[in-house]
């Protein structure tokens, strides 16, 4: 059991179609991530949320946009996707939002399997 | 920049034998360096981490991870391998004084432990 919750699981859209993933984390953390992964690919950072405050955003088209309400959720919100933009994105969660008061343990989702069609 | 490099796509071991998975990085400063594994259709789970100290870091299911300074690796080791052991497995960089745990990540080695 994860304590870190994403939902849906799995969706297929089309390039026309608006949608959300949704995080959830249930660890008293207050840093939160999006991470795109693809086949043969590394990771790939698209987001980070640091005391419900985006403090790093790596250069992401603007078709991908996060929302995080509060320091337990996180959204991404996608709409107008390229076929390209198909992937595994992945929720993590961190404790600690300074300098070295987190050495970097992710604790991640289970994964939003994305097709667009 | 910091980069990890995982130089092999897959590593095949049979069960009961040692394995090996490698690691090689650069970053400047002194790094915290991490391992995690991916299960087919689920997230990454972490393995273990170096922080500071001996060198020889254990971690979960038996795994266990030598930080080499001077050759800047990072190699993950088991003993005796699993067939449970398959999955896909990633190395993971972060300067230590970065700040929000900007981890860079390999691009994954494929363990397959055969009976």
């Amino acid at each position: 059991e994860t304590g870190v919750t994403q939902t849906p699981r799995h969706l297929v859209m089309g390039m026309t179609n608006k949608k959300s993933l949704k995080c959830e984390q249930h660890l008293g953390h207050n840093a939160m991530y999006w991470y795109k992964q693809s086949a043969k690919k590394p990771l790939e950072l698209m987001f980070v949320y640091s005391l419900e405050e985006r403090v790093e955003n790596n250069s992401v088209p603007s078709r991908f946009s996060p929302e995080c309400p509060n320091s337990s959720h996180l959204f991404l919100h996608l709409h107008t996707l390229q076929p390209e933009d198909s992937a595994l994105y992945l929720c993590a969660s961190s404790q600690g939002s300074g300098r070295d008061q987190n050495t970097g343990e992710l604790f991640f989702g289970e994964g939003s399997r994305l097709t667009v069609l | 920049a910091q980069s990890v490099a995982q130089p092999e796509d897959q590593v095949n071991v049979a069960e009961g034998n040692p394995l090996t998975v490698k690691c090689t990085y650069s970053v400047s400063g002194n790094p915290y360096l991490f391992w995690y594994v991916q299960y087919p259709n689920r997230g990454l789970q972490f393995l273990l981490k170096y922080i500071t100290g001996d060198n020889l870091v254990k971690g979960s299911y038996g795994f266990e991870a030598e930080f080499n300074k001077s050759q800047t690796s990072f190699h993950l080791k088991k003993p005796s391998a699993l067939v449970s052991d398959s999955a896909l497995y990633f190395c993971a960089v972060r300067p230590r004084n970065s700040g929000y745990s900007t981890l860079t990540f390999g691009k994954g080695t494929m363990l397959l432990v055969s009976p």
